[in-house]
């Protein structure tokens, strides 16, 4: 099946710890992005990419780190430096030439 | 910048026709999209609006004017699983970004 992947669907982590959570498509795109959605505050940009080993920051980049090392993986580590991490979790693709994104099921981070 | 205006919320019943409103303040714009997105899932696209007018996509339409910054949504013959937040996009000129709403929680009630 074609299609983006997230996992885990719930995760759960003490504060201070960083954590990683993964996107995997194979749906042939070149950019691939990560946003947070927080209720009331619709979906906020964190981080994007459109070719492999480049990425740029979005709105909300700061506490964040990704990487691009191939062009069906695009995992988002949440650091600790991230004050307020918990939320909802969404990755998406699309193809250069069209501004269409489809979105993966998404990844609910708790902090504790 | 951007600023996307849509209600936060919306009743309407089962059968009924609804109008879901967005309007937009961009210095770039590339073209409209809604989604909708049940409670816990990802956003689902529904429709990309570049041109000014109506898009009609079975009981789901879309209308566009670049002038005055507006588009709708037109939900016809409303079903309970309708029920869902419609979140409007604005795709930026010259980059691949979209600028979402803080989207429209529409209730479909019996």
């Amino acid at each position: 099946d074609g299609g983006i992947t997230q996992s885990p669907k719930y995760l759960f982590r003490k504060e201070g710890q960083n954590v990683t959570l993964s996107c995997e498509q194979n749906l042939n795109h070149d950019a691939m992005y990560w946003y947070r959605q927080d209720p009331g505050q619709g979906l906020r940009l964190i981080y994007y990419s459109q070719i492999v080993n480049d990425f740029q920051k979005g709105d909300i980049a700061e506490g964040y780190s990704v990487s691009r090392e191939k062009k069906e993986s695009f995992p988002l580590t949440v650091t600790s430096a991230q004050k307020n991490p918990t939320a909802f979790y969404l990755c998406a693709s699309g193809t250069t030439s069209t501004d269409t994104q489809y979105f993966g099921p998404g990844t609910r981070l708790t902090v504790l | 910048g951007q600023n996307i205006d849509q209600p936060t919320e919306m009743t309407a019943t089962e059968g009924a026709i609804v109008q879901i409103n967005c309007t937009y303040q961009t210095s770039g714009f590339n073209g409209l999209f809604w989604y909708q997105q049940h409670a816990g899932e990802a956003p689902t696209f529904l429709s990309y609006n570049v041109l000014d007018g109506l898009e009609e996509k079975g009981r789901f339409s879309s209308f566009l004017s670049r002038s005055k910054g507006y588009s709708y949504l037109l939900l016809k013959e409303l079903q309970m699983k309708d029920s869902a937040s419609y979140l409007c996009a604005v795709a930026r000129a010259g980059s691949y970004q979209l600028t979402f709403g803080k989207g429209t929680k529409l209730s479909v009630i019996p």
